[in-house]
């Protein structure tokens, strides 16, 4: 098993570029999800497979990754945006799957 | 469109047992797995475990091996999570989600809570 590790917080002005860290601690790196999640609402999913936007999500997001890291960026962030952030990722066998999810990181529009 | 509806909350007692249902709609059932995730107060999201809706085939969280089934009806679309022997720390809200590389979408989610 592993960890996925993301920052407790990240804020920025409207209009700037929000980048959110998810570093996983062992080998090897599976694919990384994003979802993001409003008070009192359920989770979506803003990017699959590292760096796939699903339809219906903002060209203003995007995803990255380089090693065991991946990055999700909000370009040109808006009010609307401010939500926390969950980073997933999993791993599976012939028997067995495992589902992990980062800490979660508020991003706060100041 | 694609629509998970679960259960209303519940109310149990420690020592307890709870089951969520959660229906699915708008696409073939048996053709993606589902997982439950939940939540608790303030917390972050924690895996629970998942069931393939086709073949009944479950895989749990290590943490809650023992303590945590779940099935599924065909007949009805409906997926279901029992978690046994509940504690305090079992209050959280309970999702279900259904995996197409990735969880979309999710369930509403049904909150449990654990009280004496």
């Amino acid at each position: 098993s592993y960890e996925l590790t993301q920052p407790p917080s990240v804020s920025v002005s409207p209009g700037q570029t929000a980048r959110i860290t998810c570093s996983a601690d062992a080998l090897p790196k599976n694919y990384a999800y994003w979802y993001q999640q409003k008070p009192g609402q359920a989770p979506i999913l803003v990017i699959y497979k590292d760096s796939e936007r699903p339809s219906g999500i903002p060209e203003r997001f995007s995803g990255s990754s380089s090693g065991t890291t991946v990055t999700l960026t909000i370009s040109g962030v808006q009010a609307e945006d401010e939500a926390d952030y969950y980073c997933q990722s999993a791993d599976s066998s012939a028997t067995s799957a495992y589902v992990i999810f980062g800490g979660g990181t508020k991003l706060t529009v100041l | 469109q694609v629509q998970l509806v679960q259960s209303g909350a519940e109310v149990r007692n420690p020592g307890a047992s709870v089951k969520v249902s959660c229906k699915a709609s708008g696409y073939t059932f048996t053709s993606y797995h589902m997982h439950w995730v939940r939540q608790a107060p303030g917390q972050g999201l924690e895996w629970v475990g998942v069931v393939n809706p086709s073949t009944g085939r479950t895989s749990y969280a290590q943490k809650f091996q023992g303590r945590v089934t779940m099935t599924r009806d065909t007949s009805t679309s409906t997926v279901y999570m029992e978690l046994s022997s509940l504690t305090f720390d079992d209050t959280a809200v309970y999702y279900c989600a259904r995996d197409v590389d990735g969880f979309d979408p999710w369930g509403q989610g049904t909150l449990v809570t654990v009280s004496s």
